[in-house]
């Protein structure tokens, strides 16, 4: 079945503790993003990734760092949450580009108290 | 940067048409994208339009008019299970191209008996 897992679904931490959200696709896709949603404000891109080895940033990359070493995961890394980075991360993958459908990962709800 | 403009609610009768519209102002503009997502869930791509007209896809139907930096989303025949929020996106430039995505507020449509 082609999909996008994440995990943790759900997680709480405090403040500066480091964590990494992974997620991986098996849709062999080029094209990774990851997106905090939050009340109000609608989904926002925090980095995106064109293939292995090249990522840049999206609309709200501060506090958050990505990697893209193999090209079915792109974790997500916060080295020092804080409370401002509590969301729900959506991780999406689309072959090529966003000219294609991106398909969701089922989202991790994170809170950093 | 970008802005988008979308309503925030919108609500009709089952079996109608609701058409949801969308402004922007951006530069570096490649297309505008349509998802849809349910409470509790995560986006699901809809449609993309990169050229003036309309495209259609069964009940959906999108359209954009790049001159006047405006789209619309089209609901037909519309069934309870489109309740949901829509969200409208602009791809924009970005590295290597339009690689960027972002998104309105979001409008919440209630389908009604």
């Amino acid at each position: 079945e082609a999909q996008v897992t994440q995990n943790p679904r759900y997680l709480i931490t405090v403040t500066g503790k480091k964590l990494t959200v992974t997620c991986s696709q098996n849709m062999n896709h080029e094209y990774m993003s990851w997106y905090r949603q939050d009340p109000g404000l609608g989904l926002r891109q925090i980095y995106y990734s064109m293939n292995v080895e090249v990522t840049d940033k999206g609309d709200v990359p501060e506090g958050y760092k990505v990697s893209r070493k193999e090209k079915r995961n792109f974790p997500l890394i916060l080295e020092s949450p804080s409370p401002n980075q509590t969301s729900l991360y959506f991780c999406a993958s689309s072959r090529g580009g966003l000219q294609y459908e991106q398909y969701f990962g089922p989202g991790t709800r994170l809170t950093v108290t | 940067g970008q802005s988008l403009e979308q309503p925030s609610e919108v609500t009709a009768v089952e079996g109608a048409i609701v058409q949801i519209n969308c402004t922007y102002q951006t530069s570096g503009f490649y297309g505008l994208s349509w998802y849809q997502q349910h409470d509790g869930g995560a986006p699901t791509f809809l449609s993309y339009n990169a050229l003036d007209g309309l495209e259609e896809t069964g009940r959906f139907s999108s359209f954009l008019s790049r001159s006047d930096s405006y789209g619309y989303l089209l609901l037909q025949e519309l069934q309870m299970k489109d309740s949901a929020s829509y969200f409208c996106a602009v791809r924009v430039d970005g590295t290597g191209g339009g690689n960027k995505l972002t998104f309105g507020t979001g409008t919440q449509l209630k389908v009604e008996l």
